[in-house]
Formats: C-alpha cells, sequence, structure tokens
C-alpha cells in the first residue's frame, strides 16, 4: 500500500495558462475523489470517479475544470485559462468500496500569478 | 447545505495540560471523521465515528459523537507537542451517487513546552 500520489507537488503559473494535474490512488481502490482546499479551511469536494466514471461534481467546478479518469486508475484534473482565484491546494483522495475511509495525497499547491 | 463548524479555530495550550474541539454539523449524519493535517502535508485519518454514542481513543486523543445533538468532540488529554497541527472534523453525507466529506474551518493546534 504506497499511499495516494500526486504530482506536481507545487505548479506556479501565470494567469490564463492551463495547467494539469495527477493522481495515482491506492491501487484497488475504485474511488477516487478531488478536493481543493484554501489557507485556513477545510477542503471542499470538487468532483467523485467510480472506476471510470465521473459520478458527481460540486458547483465549485466551473467549465474551465475538467477531470478524467481513464481506465478507472491515474486521474487527471485540468484548469483551462487559470485564475487568481484558483490559487490552492488541490488533494486527491482515493477509497475502496465498501470500506469509506478516505486516503489523501500530499496535494499539488497551485499559485496562479 | 450543510455546515460544519469547529471551534475554536486556533488553540494554544501548555504540555500536559487537557482541551477539548468541538464540531458542530447542521444536518442528519452518522458519520464523522476526524483528521489531523501538519503544515505542508497530506491529512490522516485519526477517527471514524459511525454511530450515535461513538467514542474512539489512540493515545491521548479520545473523539465521540452524539448525533442527536449534532455534535462531536476531539479531547486532548495531557498534550505534548507533538500534537501540535491542525485537526478537522469532517461530516459524511450521501450525495447523489457520493459519499461526500464536508469539512470544518479546522483548529490549528500548538502546543507550547
Amino acid at each position: 500500500d504506497t499511499g495516494v500520489s500526486q504530482n506536481p507537488r507545487h505548479k506556479i503559473t501565470k494567469r490564463g495558462q492551463n495547467v494539469t494535474f495527477r493522481c495515482d490512488p491506492i491501487s484497488e481502490h475504485n474511488r477516487l475523489y478531488w478536493y481543493r482546499q484554501t489557507l485556513g479551511q477545510g477542503p471542499e469536494f470538487l468532483t467523485y470517479f467510480q472506476n471510470e466514471a465521473q459520478l458527481e461534481k460540486s458547483r465549485l467546478l466551473s467549465d474551465r475544470f475538467s477531470a478524467e479518469r481513464p481506465k478507472g486508475s491515474f486521474s487527471t484534473l485540468e484548469i483551462q485559462r487559470t485564475e487568481q482565484g484558483d490559487s490552492a491546494m488541490y488533494l486527491c483522495a482515493s477509497s475502496r468500496d465498501g470500506y469509506e475511509k478516505l486516503f489523501f495525497g500530499s496535494g499539488t499547491q497551485l499559485s496562479v500569478l | 447545505e450543510l455546515k460544519v463548524e469547529q471551534n475554536p479555530l486556533f488553540l494554544s495550550m501548555q504540555e500536559g495540560k487537557n482541551y477539548t474541539i468541538y464540531c458542530n454539523y447542521s444536518t442528519t449524519s452518522d458519520r464523522l471523521y476526524w483528521y489531523r493535517q501538519d503544515p505542508g502535508k497530506s491529512l490522516e485519518s485519526l477517527f471514524v465515528l459511525l454511530s450515535n454514542g461513538a467514542v474512539k481513543q489512540e493515545g491521548r486523543l479520545m473523539a465521540s459523537l452524539d448525533t442527536k445533538a449534532r455534535l462531536s468532540t476531539l479531547h486532548i488529554t495531557a498534550a505534548v507537542h507533538d500534537l501540535s497541527a491542525t485537526y478537522f472534523c469532517a461530516v459524511d453525507v450521501l450525495s447523489g451517487s457520493a459519499r461526500q466529506l464536508t469539512f470544518g474551518s479546522g483548529t490549528q493546534l500548538t502546543v507550547l513546552p
């Protein structure tokens, strides 16, 4: 059990650029979640996958955000035309069916200049 | 909309002292989590409380859940410096097909020598 892996750990980008983050969940975990955390706040739910199907999306997830999980393994979160308000820590978590405890990755810290 | 409120948000305490962190939530849920987060690190699951009256203890930390009062507490006994971290409670609700965690804002604990 190697844990949930996210990369990059840090990303600095200019406003208007596109960025993509990757999450590798714990193997055999078929549920994958993306959360966003801003300074001084708890994580906020963004989206959820069961295997390769994206089943839930938060209202926080604007049209500029897209997430995929091809083949039900790793996932990517893309933000297009980044804005300064997108600056946050993006956390990925995974869990196993019938075992709801979420294991979180270390996150990707995004800074939009 | 589910709201999860923690208090205090900031807590400084001396080593050896006891204190309690409170977590109130606004809607019915029978599942509550406590997480710990160190600066720049991932969230570490501490406790999962699954039913009314549940109490769990691990070392100097004890968590309890009162679903009727919609209240969970995290009690710290004889604090030590290693407990310095931010503690989050999270309430688990079923939304569509996904169980989503709604987090409180966190309690930043500093244990002073």
